[in-house]
């Protein structure tokens, strides 16, 4: 399996901050980075795919970067909605999740 | 619209079986591949296994080798998720979800389906 590690794994913000999630592949993955949002009692929503590419209907202030082995998650401007977790997840070989990070209010 | 609705929640023993269901619709069911994905109290998500969209064919994680089925039935395209020597640690919310074109993202998600395993 190949080891995904997310940092950090929980981070404090404000409403207009920009906030920046690593995520980072024991071994190369090529753009197979996938991302996703998830908030209590909900299934994960999926916001980013291909490294970069942004999912249908999930708004422009997210962003994905990166290949190989480091790979970011951007939110422009944090909104009330934002607050939850993310996870990364890896699609090269089996499929395997970040250990998350939670976003909360400061 | 695309959709995934799951079975019901289940109380189990340990050493008994759970079988889950995921009914798909709004898309042609035999042309996506779909995977299971749990997720226990607390934890982060944990990948199980996934069916071939193309022939059904199941490719299981290693953790769950031995343990796990994963089948479907494309006449009511349903696809499902059989454990078996259930244990306390398999108390978990189980998902199934789409995997889409591109990076094999999961781009569906059903609702989940709570199994817990208490005496």
């Amino acid at each position: 399996d190949i080891q995904m590690t997310q940092s950090p794994s929980s981070l404090s913000a404000s409403v207009g901050d920009r906030v920046t999630i690593t995520c980072r592949a024991r071994q190369t993955i090529s753009n197979y980075l996938n991302w996703y949002q998830q908030k209590p009692g909900e299934a994960p929503r999926l916001l980013i795919y291909a490294a970069s590419t942004l999912q249908s209907g999930v708004p422009s202030r997210f962003s994905g970067g990166g290949s190989g082995t480091h790979f970011t998650l951007t939110i422009r401007s944090l909104q009330p909605e934002d607050f939850a977790t993310y996870y990364c997840q890896q699609s090269y070989t089996g499929r395997t999740f970040g250990q998350g990070t939670k976003v909360d209010i400061k | 619209q695309v959709q995934l609705v799951q079975s019901g929640a289940e109380v189990k023993k340990p050493g008994a079986s759970v079988k889950v269901s995921c009914k798909a619709s709004g898309y042609t069911f035999d042309t996506y591949a779909i995977s299971w994905v749990r997720q226990a109290p607390g934890q982060g998500p944990e990948w199980m296994g996934w069916l071939s969209g193309y022939n059904g064919y199941p490719t299981y994680a290693q953790q769950f080798q031995g343990r796990v089925t994963m089948t479907r039935d494309t006449s009511t395209s349903t696809a499902y998720m059989e454990l078996r020597s259930l244990r306390y640690d398999d108390t978990a919310v189980y998902f199934c979800a789409r995997e889409g074109s591109g990076t094999y993202q999961f781009d569906y998600w059903g609702q989940g389906t709570l199994v817990t395993v208490s005496s």
